[in-house]
């Protein structure tokens, strides 16, 4: 069963801080990695994409993928009371199928 | 903003009744997926669809689910008959293509008394 771990937290870390969030994944072939930001009742909303080794940056959002090591991670710079939700990593499994594994999410708590 | 449209957007219903899901995925999009998200499970893949042809349907109970793809526009999941156990958010997602970031509806709550 191709897996992808996260830690379920809580993640607490204070306004302004900068949030780190980490996934490991189990199949070596995937390809695509994405992270999604899901608020209490709502869907799962696209925060990054990233294909490719290293850092990929989208204002206060930075990816950071290592296929070597077979993780992949999301840190928030100047984190917000608005960036306190639950962020699910997803892989593409077997390569690019479409065939998205999410973790089960990371809680983050930002308080002021 | 373009964005998939699902409905209905909460269906209460009793067991054993047939309980139908419809999804209207961006257009442009090619792939077209079902999701479950429980407490429990998180979010599962159910079915999903690429130009219309099913890909993968194995995440799906399929003596009880189905889904189609009747055109472009429409993505179908239907539950019959339905069990208490199938009350979750059921997601529907499109995207360019297989290998692109998916973007998801804002879900059917569906609860199975």
């Amino acid at each position: 069963q191709k897996e992808v771990e996260q830690n379920s937290g809580p993640l607490s870390v204070p306004e302004g801080a900068i949030a780190s969030l980490n996934c490991t994944y189990s199949d070596r072939v995937s390809q695509s990695f994405f992270w999604y930001r899901q608020y209490s009742g709502k869907s799962p909303e696209l925060i990054m994409s990233i294909y490719s080794n290293g850092d990929k940056e989208d204002g206060r959002f930075t990816a950071q993928l290592n296929k070597a090591s077979q993780y992949v991670s999301l840190l928030i710079r100047d984190s917000q009371p608005s960036d306190s939700a639950t962020y699910l990593c997803a892989v593409n499994s077997s390569g690019n199928t479409g065939k998205l594994i999410f973790g089960q999410g990371t809680t983050l708590q930002v308080k002021p | 903003d373009a964005r998939v449209t699902q409905t209905p957007r909460h269906k209460v219903t009793e067991m054993g009744q047939e309980v139908t899901m419809r999804c209207q995925p961006i257009l442009g999009h090619n792939t077209v997926f079902w999701y479950r998200q429980t407490m429990m499970q998180g979010l599962e893949l159910l079915a999903y669809f690429r130009n219309r042809a099913p890909l993968d349907d194995s995440g799906m109970p399929k003596d009880r689910f189905s889904a189609e793809m009747p055109d472009a526009t429409l993505a179908t999941l239907k539950i019959q008959p339905s069990e208490p156990r199938d009350s979750a958010v059921y997601f529907c997602a499109s995207g360019l293509d297989t290998y692109q970031p998916q973007h998801f509806g804002d879900g059917t709550r569906l609860s199975i008394l």
